[in-house]
């Protein structure tokens, strides 16, 4: 098991509704990075924060944004919810400045209907 | 664009047989190579990775391959287990100024048969 923890679990949201997703990262990580994962596919980088700002940007529109705090844990929020917004939400924590690896949590399994 | 591929989306496997998976990816800036498996309910987990300034890497009966001039990455599982079922990803890593994003192909999905 990694060090990195995600809530909820799972959740269900109706369309056009906004959620707040949050992540602890590692101890001794600095970077959380957030990935949305549709069924049947490979994660998609939404994106990443170091050191409290956004730090690199995937194929994602401005309702989807984040937060990281001096404990360099993580929020994610999406705002306006679409019914392909539907897909596990996973969090990785990592090192900037040192290894790459990044370790990933067991993510938010988010349903829109 | 540029994107990770996987040759093939399923694999069977008797045990104790070995395991290959194979990768393609295209974006030739890439320097760091990672495979994660991904059980049911669970966040991918790290197996392996390689830089490319590498040609082979081994761990715990998995050896990763690269082949730079090809494009191709290759994941080899020794002595397969019923536990290694999963699905696996290869991810590449590009370095976006100080940001390393991963970039995943689609999965394998590995069956070990008994």
């Amino acid at each position: 098991e990694t060090g990195v923890t995600q809530s909820p679990t799972h959740l269900i949201k109706t369309r056009g509704q906004q959620v707040t997703l949050r992540c602890s990262s590692q101890s001794g990580h600095n970077t959380v990075s957030w990935y949305q994962q549709a069924l049947g596919q490979g994660p998609q980088f939404i994106f990443q924060y170091y050191r409290e700002e956004e730090n690199g940007r995937g194929n994602f529109p401005p309702r989807f944004s984040g937060l990281q705090f001096p404990n360099y844990s993580s929020e994610l929020n999406v705002n306006a919810l679409e019914l392909d917004d539907s897909a596990l939400y996973l969090c990785a924590s990592s090192f900037t400045g040192g290894d790459t690896e990044a370790f990933f949590g067991q993510g938010t399994r988010l349903t829109v209907v | 664009g540029e994107s990770v591929g996987l040759h093939l989306p399923t694999l069977s496997v008797q045990e104790g047989d070995n395991s290959i998976i194979n990768c393609a990816y295209s974006n030739s800036a890439s320097d760091y190579f990672i495979w994660y498996k991904q059980e049911s309910g669970k966040g991918p987990q790290f197996i392996i990775d390689i830089r490319s300034n590498m040609d082979k890497r081994q761990g715990q009966r998995v050896t990763v391959l690269l082949n730079k001039t090809v494009k191709h990455l290759s994941l080899q599982i020794a002595a397969t287990q019923p536990g290694d079922s999963a699905v696996y990803f290869c991810a590449e890593s590009i370095s976006s100024g100080s940001a390393r994003q991963l970039t995943f192909g689609s999965g394998t999905q590995l069956t070990v048969l008994p």
